[in-house]
């Protein structure tokens, strides 16, 4: 069964540092999310996105968040300058169209210290 | 603003015993529902969706408009049941808002 590859599994990064979290989607995927989740807290979304643009976003993804798609089969988020709330299990997810459900991947761990 | 609400953070039951998740939703569209399950330390999975009114590993969930529930159930719980389990709404911009989640544990 096709899977959603996320790297890496954990990373551990000082406070202001940028960071690039990467995912492999599912092929022939069409559109791309990424969710947090803190410690104890429930999934967030962050962001989606669909024919190489955003295509909606929460209040959580401010300024210091971006998404990219710089190839065919890669999509990252990356933190421009982290801070110590950041820390959290970060899920690329994705799905063929509107009307199938999301296959998420196993999660990159972000500890910002 | 649609949110999704699991009452229950943790649900502990015996192995063979029936098995209710409970699930509630507030959302002002047409909702469309799913329910994912985490294994200990493994991605989440999608476990049901509510146009396809399945039934996967035993598990069951209806809709229910009128009071706005989706609750999920199985009739004989396993041990292998246990894990973490998220209700989640998708809206129509194509966004998944996920309740709180629910700890199921099975005894032996």
């Amino acid at each position: 069964e096709p899977e959603v590859t996320q790297t890496p599994s954990h990373q551990v990064t000082q406070m202001g540092q940028e960071v690039i979290l990467r995912c492999v989607p599912i092929s022939n995927h069409l559109y791309f999310y990424w969710y947090r989740q803190i410690l104890g807290q429930k999934v967030e979304f962050l962001v989606s996105f669909y024919n190489n643009e955003i295509s909606e976003k929460s209040e959580i993804f401010d300024d210091q968040f971006s998404v990219e798609r710089p190839d065919g089969s890669n999509f990252t988020l990356k933190i421009r300058s982290t801070k110590l709330e950041d820390s959290a299990m970060y899920f690329c997810a994705s799905k063929g169209t509107a009307y199938y459900g999301y296959t998420f991947g196993s999660g990159t761990r972000l500890t910002v210290v | 603003a649609q949110r999704v609400t699991q009452p229950e953070k943790l649900l502990s039951v015996f192995k063979g015993a029936p098995v209710e998740l409970k699930c509630n939703y507030s959302y002002s569209g047409s909702p469309e529902l799913f329910w994912y399950v985490q294994y200990s330390r493994q991605r989440l999975q999608l476990l049901l969706r509510h146009i396809s009114r399945e039934s996967i590993k035993g598990f069951t969930a209806d809709l229910n408009k009128g009071e706005t529930s989706f609750h999920l159930k199985k009739p004989f719980a396993q041990e292998e049941d246990s894990a973490m389990y998220y209700c989640a709404l998708n809206n129509a911009g194509n966004m998944l808002t996920f309740g709180g989640g629910t700890r199921l544990m099975v005894k032996p």
